[in-house]
């Protein structure tokens, strides 16, 4: 039982390009959080969102609390963000993480 | 800007072998976590502590101890090492858990088991 889903698990894109990657959660969450691992692995906090909508730069990461369902955008695509993102859920016990989008922007 | 900061890196033991992976931060943070991350699947949480002095299993726990040493210090021990235990680890810290506080995490550790 997978308690995060997250879609697609690859992609690649033309640089300058529109990304969206969808996250689908099926349990209570006190918020949910975007993670970006680079190659070489290391992992970064993006967002952390509990409703509505951020936006940091060229990223933007959306949630419906309702719809259990997250998307975080890339606008303007380029090469640099490619990376694996990871979509992770705190449910207040303890976190649940998604298997990850490997995302390769191509110039 | 140390963070969170993880040793060894990489590590190869031979099965038995016992060995400490050792995590500190200089945040303040008073939860901190032990993850495992396998090819295809999602991190998965071996440990946690919520705060100094208090240790929870998380959902894989099996064949490892861990240590809340301090407020600043995390360990995380394999008794006797197994193929099965080859993987990334990763430490992290938050603020609060529970509290939708963003985690952070170290850089890994790179384990193979033979």
């Amino acid at each position: 039982k997978n308690e995060v889903e997250q879609s697609p698990q690859n992609l690649t894109a033309q640089e300058g390009e529109f990304i969206t990657i969808n996250c689908s959660y099926s349990v209570g969450i006190s918020a949910l959080h975007w993670l970006q691992q680079h190659p070489g692995g290391g992992i970064v906090s993006l967002f952390m969102l509990s409703s509505g909508k951020k936006k940091h730069g060229r990223l933007i990461a959306t949630i419906n609390i309702q719809e259990k369902h997250s998307s975080l955008h890339i606008t303007a695509s380029h090469p640099r963000d490619s990376a694996v993102y990871i979509c992770a859920v705190d449910t207040g016990n303890q976190f649940y993480f998604g298997t990850g989008t490997s995302l390769t922007v191509i110039p | 800007n140390a963070g969170v900061t993880q040793t060894p890196k990489f590590q190869v033991l031979k099965t038995g072998q016992s060995m400490t992976l050792q995590c500190a931060q200089d945040m303040n943070h008073n939860s901190m976590y032990w993850y495992r991350q396998d090819p295809g699947m999602g991190l998965r949480l071996i440990y946690y502590s919520a705060s100094e002095g208090t240790t929870d299993k998380g959902e894989v726990p099996n064949g490892y101890n861990v240590s809340r040493l301090n407020k600043r210090e995390f360990s995380l021990r394999l008794e006797s090492a197994a193929p099965s235990q080859t993987s990334v680890y990763f430490c992290a810290s938050s603020g609060r858990q529970g509290k939708g506080q963003p985690q952070h995490f170290g850089d890994g550790t790179r384990l193979s088991i033979l």
